[in-house]
């Protein structure tokens, strides 16, 4: 299975850009890179997912490497509300539709 | 409200007894995934079904065993229950089994004595 490497914390100040890389060097061609975030005492939630191009949706923005093999997903202003565990997962739909979760990093928002 | 129920939230129960966690998918999706969350093993993917069939099984024990009723909700059964098995049950239903967005309930807290 390919496997993602996050940092295990980060700090934002509220209202400010927060950028959360995340490494995938053994990336194959078919896996989806996947972003889902658990805020505390909820279950995951999805957020963002792509595959070669750059996306953007209400929730967040996913910029990815020309050679795929990093992303960053970026909140454009972080609120209080964004303090999460943030999970990168790559999903390779033709080896099944699980999500297997890593430790993720833990983002603390600072008013 | 990711529109995934689950019941109950909170149980209690004692080591080598049997429960049964219950998950209603979201109106409409035929897929549903159980994961476990433990403090040692963080979030685990454990068996998918889709449609009333299984799909696709992670790691889940001999002791566990699930099921999609054709209404599309799916129960996990837990039997001979040890200490290590308190953790927090996540379900999450996605609207087809190849789905690139998959949405969790609040999970049930389960814990063993």
């Amino acid at each position: 299975d390919a496997k993602t490497t996050q940092p295990n914390s980060m700090e934002s100040n509220e209202e400010e850009p927060v950028h959360l890389p995340c490494n995938h060097s053994t990336i194959s061609g078919t896996d989806y890179i996947h972003w889902y975030r658990q805020l505390p005492s909820q279950g995951p939630e999805y957020v963002i997912h792509g595959l070669t191009s750059n996306v953007n949706n209400r929730m967040a923005s996913l910029a990815i490497a020309e050679d795929r093999k990093s992303s960053t997903l970026i909140l454009h202003r972080a609120t209080l509300r964004d303090a999460a565990v943030y999970y990168c997962i790559l999903l390779n739909n033709n080896a099944g539709n699980m999500l297997t979760f890593g430790g993720g990093t833990r983002l603390m928002v600072k008013p | 409200d990711s529109g995934v129920t689950q019941t109950p939230k909170h149980l209690i129960t004692a080591t080598g007894q049997r429960v049964t966690l219950r998950c209603s998918p979201r109106s409409g999706d035929l897929s549903v995934y159980w994961y476990q969350q433990s403090l040692d093993q963080g979030l685990q993917f454990l068996i998918q079904y889709y449609n009333g069939e299984e799909r696709a099984k992670g790691n889940i024990l001999e002791r566990f065993s699930a099921q999609q009723f054709p209404d599309l909700h799916s129960e996990l059964n837990l039997s001979s229950l040890e200490l290590g098995d308190s953790a927090l049950y996540f379900c999450a239903s996605s609207p087809w089994g190849g789905s690139n967005e998959q949405y969790f309930g609040p999970g049930t807290r389960l814990t063993v004595t």
